[in-house]
């Protein structure tokens, strides 16, 4: 089945800094969505992008389909956005449904 | 509804007891997927349905799993005979799915029930 490597595993901020969480993946996609986990263990839905670049306030994410790999950015950090950040796709021409690989996770903490 | 809702949040269960885990999709999505979640994991795939049809449960770790969605909206994901090793916490979602577009493919998950098995 396809791979998905995110990097780096963990990260620590400080409030107001800015980072780039990386997704590698090992196959084409159909589907490539970003989502956090927040402390009570909800998935929030931050992006749907299989390619390009689209941005949500402090939020962007790019993905580079020919080359396998999606990028999140995080600006100006804040303590909210301390969670565990996930990558997950959907194969191309998946035989049956969309279902969703995910990777390992970035697991963020943004210090005041 | 709002969102996708799952209950019981949390079930204690002591091991070789069955559970019945229930996930509510939203409202008129054809998509359902459950998902299991280990702790310090990223979800893994289990089961999918559109609408009552189940195409897919490769990834149900055993025969003691096994999920229904008879009406093609609320979903019962069972577990006979329980051991230690299901312990996780179980993720619902759903998704438009048709006709296939981006913002029918994106999947909308569930808050989740944690299962501890003693």
């Amino acid at each position: 089945g396809i791979q998905v490597e995110q990097s780096p595993p963990d990260l620590i901020l400080q409030e107001g800094a800015n980072s780039t969480l990386r997704c590698n993946f090992s196959d084409s996609v159909n589907n490539l969505q970003w989502f956090h986990q927040n402390p009570w263990g909800q998935l929030i839905n931050l992006f749907y992008i299989p390619s390009g670049t689209k941005q949500n306030g402090r939020l962007s994410a790019t993905t580079v389909a020919t080359e396998r790999y999606s990028l999140l950015y995080i600006s100006s950090s804040q303590t909210t956005d301390s969670g565990v950040y996930f990558c997950a796709v959907e194969r191309l021409n998946a035989a049956a449904g969309n279902k969703l690989t995910f990777g390992g996770g970035t697991r963020v903490l943004v210090k005041p | 509804g709002a969102g996708v809702s799952q209950s019981p949040r949390y079930k204690v269960a002591k091991r070789g007891q069955d559970v019945a885990l229930r996930c509510d999709p939203i409202s008129g999505h054809v998509s359902l997927f459950w998902y299991q979640q280990a702790l310090g994991q990223g979800p893994e795939f289990l089961t999918y349905f559109q609408n009552e049809a189940q195409l897919d449960k490769s990834g149900l770790p055993s025969d003691r799993f096994f999920a229904e969605r008879p009406e093609g909206s609320v979903s019962t994901l069972k577990i006979q005979r329980t051991q230690q090793e299901d312990s996780a916490v179980y993720l619902c979602a759903s998704s438009l799915a048709y006709p296939r577009l981006p913002s029918t493919d994106t999947q909308y998950f569930g808050p989740g029930t944690r299962l501890t098995v003693l």
